[in-house]
């Protein structure tokens, strides 16, 4: 079936250093959604990407929708401990005939100080 | 304040039990959902409802039951044929549900329930 997939799993990384988190769909997405849980919490929404090609920026985080909206990527430069948590990335995929919010499975990302 | 809530944050039952678990948001939102995590897992879609007294299974929905009679609440009975019942719960809801719109509104999350099932 359609899937959304997300890699790597997990990410450790030193504080100061970049990291990035990969978004695949087996289908074109209309838009997509990233969001992050720190741990112990719940998922907290951070941008939508809707057009071909866009990059938008927050802060130290980078978002990018692929020319043929079926891959994201989320782009963290000179990570701090406080961006430590679970990204995840979503997009809308059919399933009996609706649209229905599909979730890959996260990228933990670990900082060491 | 608004919101959506969940409640108990920690839930513990016995084998055997159904146990429902408590979603209410004062969003105004359409459309609400239900997730399962397990540790090192994504969120896996349990029940959707799109619309008062309208819902639609998930990619997990065996052993689990919902109702929408209002606009703000949407419970989840976890039941005693759920073989692994044991996870965190996460409730949902959206403006609109995406319905036939290959398009996804925001999702705003709850807090979680943590199901112990001993």
């Amino acid at each position: 079936g359609q899937q959304v997939m997300q890699i790597p799993q997990y990410q450790h990384v030193q504080e100061g250093e970049d990291f990035t988190t990969y978004c695949n769909s087996s289908t074109t997405l209309s838009n997509i959604q990233w969001y992050k849980q720190r741990p112990g919490g719940h998922p907290v929404f951070l941008i939508q990407l809707v057009k071909s090609g866009e990059v938008k920026k927050q802060k130290r985080l980078t978002f990018q929708f692929g020319e043929a909206k079926k891959n994201s990527s989320l782009h963290i430069t000179a990570t701090q401990t406080t961006d430590v948590g679970t990204y995840f990335c979503a997009g809308p995929l059919a399933s009996g005939g609706s649209y229905i919010p599909t979730f890959g499975r996260g990228t933990s990302l670990i900082v060491h100080p | 304040d608004g919101g959506i809530t969940q409640s108990p944050k920690y839930l513990f039952r016995k084998e055997g039990q159904n146990v429902t678990l408590s979603c209410e948001q004062n969003l105004n939102h359409d459309a609400m959902y239900w997730y399962r995590q397990d540790p090192g897992q994504g969120l896996r879609l349990i029940y959707y409802s799109q619309i008062v007294n309208d819902f639609q299974k998930g990619d997990i929905a065996e052993g689990y039951s919902v109702s929408r009679e209002k606009k703000e609440s949407f419970p989840l009975t976890v039941t005693s044929a759920q073989k692994n019942p044991t996870a965190f719960y996460l409730c949902a809801s959206s403006t609109r549900g995406s319905g036939r719109s290959p398009y996804t509104d925001t999702q705003y999350f709850g807090p979680g329930t943590r199901l112990t099932v001993l």
